[in-house]
């Protein structure tokens, strides 16, 4: 059974600092793993999707890593900002989510802060 | 803005009662999904509807019902609260056809007493 985790669960940064959110899953068998952004009160937003062939993939300030072999994805944020802050989330995907969205695994999130 | 609506913002029941939640899709979108997230977790998947058939389910007991109309809104049915069902409910939609990218709602949060 897939099982997603996310350290840390709350993050607090000051303004301008980098950083790295961590996922893990406990099977490798994925097709693919989405970054997820979740504001308080509002939806989840995409923000990455890396195919399961792919190392990496690139949006702005962010950039998501996945290494299927190891279980992890890594979502780096460069120079954060205030607006930043939110809720991220993983969710692993073990098929296409056209075909069976109920393979979609999410992880528990964490909370990250930027301090002004 | 992703242009999926969800109705109502929040809602308070008690245990035994049924509720509706609704949900208008993104323009041109012929898939709704529906999730369920409790505090400090992760969304679950509920089920999904294409084409006003449901196209797949969760881990979820029949009492969670939906349908999706052919305007593609759609409805998730929830009867028989329990304490348990206080939670986020989540929305989203996406072209069957396209890539797996779903626009999700703002939710609906639900507490039963």
């Amino acid at each position: 059974k897939q099982e997603v985790t996310q350290i840390p669960a709350a993050l607090s940064v000051p303004e301008g600092e980098n950083l790295v959110l961590n996922c893990s899953f406990t099977d490798s068998a994925i097709y693919n793993l989405q970054w997820f952004r979740q504001d308080p009160g509002k939806g989840l937003t995409s923000l990455l999707l890396i195919q399961s062939s792919q190392r990496e993939q690139t949006s702005g300030r962010l950039n998501a890593s996945l290494d299927k072999s190891s279980g992890r994805s890594t979502l780096y944020i460069a120079a954060s900002q205030p607006g930043d802050s939110a809720t991220y989330l993983c969710a692993v995907s073990k098929t296409s989510m056209k075909t069976s969205y109920d393979k979609v695994i999410f992880g528990p999130g964490t909370s990250l802060s930027v301090i002004p | 803005e992703t242009g999926v609506t969800q109705s109502p913002t929040h809602l308070i029941k008690t245990r035994g009662q049924q509720v509706t939640l609704r949900c208008s899709s993104q323009s041109g979108h012929n898939t709704v999904s529906w999730y369920q997230q409790a505090l400090g977790q992760g969304p679950q998947f509920i089920f999904q509807y294409y084409r006003e058939e449901e196209n797949g389910r969760g881990n979820f007991p029949p009492r969670f019902s939906g349908l999706q109309f052919p305007n593609y809104s759609s409805e998730l049915n929830v009867n028989a609260l329990e304490l348990d069902d206080s939670a986020l409910y989540l929305c989203a939609s996406s072209l069957y056809q396209g890539p797996d990218t779903q626009y999700f709602g703002p939710g609906t949060r639900l507490t039963v007493l």
